[in-house]
């Protein structure tokens, strides 16, 4: 079973942010937050990952509480082409004995609206 | 940079045969790939792991014997559905990962649909 808890779906306006929220309150010291989202009939595309620090790229910014139980994922200006599934996944990072295996959950639906 | 692309993107064939699905790494050496199954409005589900040259990892309730991994290359992985039935019939993904990286960069995928 995916170890996170994610709304099942949420709007946001284009040009606005769109904060997706996370809850991973069973996470272990060792285990990465991870954020890929997938667009209707592709493959997921990988976002963002952190271990404990807030993390940002070219495509969003990772903000994790300071307990880990929580993490939210930033997309600074939403557009309609980010309309997508959201999946926030924990995972061992792979400096241990685990394969790098990734449990999807159910995920967020994003809808950007015009 | 890492991409992973799938062949076929789609595939239609007749119940009781077998369909091949390639996955290849084109910019770096997938020391792990994995593969993955979506049904309609479902979320990805797990399948399999497998490491270049050893035998793949099975997550439970698959049947090894019906989905046969090889992943004889650093840049190749093949998933063939044996003796297909139309239950069958899903999107299929694979994903790959170097050494020493934590991060999975996801092929296209891969409908297939069983008559």
């Amino acid at each position: 079973d995916a170890k996170t808890t994610q709304p099942p779906s949420m709007d946001c306006a284009e040009g606005r942010a769109a904060n997706l929220p996370c809850n991973h309150s069973t996470i272990s010291g060792n285990e990465y937050v991870y954020w890929y989202r997938q667009i209707h009939s592709q493959g997921p595309q990988y976002i963002i990952h952190g271990l404990k620090n807030n993390e940002t790229n070219e495509m969003a910014s990772l903000i994790i509480t300071e307990d880990r139980k929580s993490s939210t994922l930033i997309l600074p200006h939403a557009t309609l082409r980010d309309t997508a599934v959201y999946y926030c996944i924990v995972s061992p990072g792979v400096g241990s004995s685990n394969t790098g295996k990734l449990i999807f959950g159910q995920g967020t639906t994003l809808q950007v609206k015009p | 940079g890492a991409v992973v692309s799938q062949h076929p993107s789609r595939v239609i064939c007749k119940s009781g045969t077998s369909v091949k699905i390639e996955c290849r790494s084109l910019d770096f050496q997938a020391t792990t790939m994995f593969w993955y199954r979506q049904f309609p409005k479902q979320s990805l589900m797990l399948m399999a792991t497998s490491n270049e040259g050893s035998k793949a990892t099975y997550e439970q309730g698959v049947e090894k014997d019906k989905f046969l991994i090889n992943h004889a290359s650093l840049t190749l992985s093949t998933l063939t559905v044996t003796s297909a039935h139309p239950e069958d019939s899903s999107f299929y993904i694979c994903s790959a990962r170097t050494a020493g990286t934590d991060t999975q960069y996801f092929g296209p995928g891969t409908r297939l649909t069983v008559l």
